[in-house]
């Protein structure tokens, strides 16, 4: 089973740059998430979708984008990278609310983006 | 707006000592609670999770964590720390009736030999 997979794993930008970071799950799961990772801050969510074609904002959106074009899939784009988007990148997925397992969320192994 | 506050940052225990990690939340209604664990360059990993009912959860490798809501608490216990446990470990909340969930800054756990 591959849970949920990210691509690239590590990635170093120059400032203004552009990159998107795929994400992909085979659970059929509803939702989908990308978080960042700072030291001393925990996850904070970036971007979330509940549903095939529809995304929201989280906590810090300024500086992202994301697509989800087919459920499985869940892309974050950086349109013009900055240095205070060094960071590391976690994708998640959950079942709908209400149904079996909801709520609990499987992450990826990370995306460590580096931006100089 | 919903929290999570875990207070200490890192913590050292012996290996076979008892371990107790606390978490405080801020969110109006019960809430559904968990603990995931984090190890070096791993994505995180649920430990247990609170949804209703019993207050004490058992979850994985061992470890427990009890609901208290006159105390706004989900605290982890293990009563014996093993060198594995080593990890970093987060605490957080998700409303009943929403789609996200918030972590608290992490606890990193040390065990000594």
């Amino acid at each position: 089973n591959a849970g949920v997979t990210q691509t690239p794993k590590f990635r170093v930008l120059k400032t203004g740059q552009s990159m998107t970071l795929l994400c992909a799950q085979d659970m059929n799961h509803e939702y989908m998430y990308w978080y960042r990772q700072d030291p001393g801050m925990g996850l904070r969510l970036i971007h979330y979708s509940v549903g095939e074609g529809t995304t929201a904002k989280g906590e810090v959106p300024d500086g992202y984008n994301v697509s989800r074009l087919k459920k499985q899939n869940f892309l974050l784009g950086l349109e013009s990278a900055a240095p205070s988007q060094t960071s590391v990148y976690f994708c998640a997925s959950s079942s709908r609310t209400g149904s079996s397992g909801a709520n609990v969320l499987t992450f990826g192994a990370g995306s460590r983006l580096t931006v100089l | 707006a919903q929290s999570v506050t875990q207070p200490d940052i890192h913590i050292t225990v012996s290996e076979g000592a008892s371990l107790e990690l606390r978490c405080n939340y801020s969110y109006g209604a019960t809430p559904y609670l968990f603990w995931y664990v984090q190890s070096p360059g791993q994505g995180l990993q649920l430990l247990l999770k609170y949804f209703s009912g019993d207050t004490l959860v058992q979850g994985i490798k061992g470890f427990e964590a009890e609901f208290k809501r006159s105390q706004s608490s989900f605290n982890l216990r293990k009563p014996s720390v093993h060198w594995s446990d080593a990890a970093e470990y987060f605490c957080a909340v998700r409303d009943t009736g929403g789609f996200k969930t918030i972590f608290g800054a992490g606890t990193r756990l040390f065990v000594k030999a």
